[in-house]
């Protein structure tokens, strides 16, 4: 099993332009979520998705959407790239056993937007 | 709001030393702690903690969890220098997603 994968590994935006990161897991995990960690800080929450064709707003959903057509793949959209949005960004997934969660994490992709 | 509060913020120790990370947390419907190592990249799971006053441990390793006074502790004994690292705490409080909120970590370095 590759795990939790992610790409790109990095990115530099200009202001204004849109990408797409890229989020697949091989685990069959019906639960998938993305963060962003900003320095000296936590992960926070951006969105998260319980299954196919089902997503919600974390913490910090402004500037993001995402989409889940597949138990395997969850992309993350900036539509209009800002300096705030100059991050590590984090997908991960999770299992459920007995009610309790334990999540996954890939790599990261580290964002900078100029 | 859902809180999850970590101290200290940053630590330098020498090897051989024992840490106690602490985490606090006001969370709404709590479900589980988890502590997290987060080396150069991603986290990586260390432990979860769903019941109190029930230790978990692993090697040098080990945490406890307080649901009363809602707190809890990650011990290091004999720290080495591949125990630096940022250990970051988070709580599920919500129903049925695994959403979890995130302590700002605490920052380990052990010196040789």
């Amino acid at each position: 099993n590759a795990g939790v994968t992610q790409t790109p590994k990095f990115r530099i935006l200009k202001i204004g332009q849109s990408m797409t990161l890229q989020c697949t897991q091989d685990m069959n995990h019906n639960y998938m979520y993305w963060y962003r960690q900003d320095p000296g800080m936590g992960l926070k929450l951006i969105y998260y998705s319980v299954g196919a064709g089902i997503t919600d707003k974390g913490e910090v959903p402004n500037g993001y959407n995402v989409s889940r057509s597949t138990t395997e793949d969850f992309p993350l959209r900036l539509e209009l790239a800002a300096p705030s949005q100059t991050s590590v960004y984090f997908c991960a997934s999770s299992y459920t056993l007995g009610g309790v969660y334990e999540q996954y994490f890939g790599p990261g992709t580290r964002l900078t937007v100029t | 709001e859902d809180k999850v509060v970590q101290s200290p913020l940053s630590l330098v120790v020498h090897e051989g030393d024992t840490v106690t990370l602490n985490c606090s947390y006001e969370v709404t419907n709590f479900r589980s702690l988890l502590w997290y190592k987060q080396e150069k990249k991603a986290p990586t799971f260390l432990f979860m903690l769903t019941s109190s006053g029930i230790e978990k441990k692993s090697g040098r390793l080990s945490s406890i969890l307080d649901k009363k006074e809602l707190f809890s502790i990650l011990n290091i004994t004999a720290t080495q220098t591949g125990d630096s690292a940022i250990y970051l705490c988070a709580v599920e409080g919500s129903s049925n997603t695994g959403k979890l909120i995130f302590g700002q970590g605490t920052t380990l370095q052990v010196k040789p």
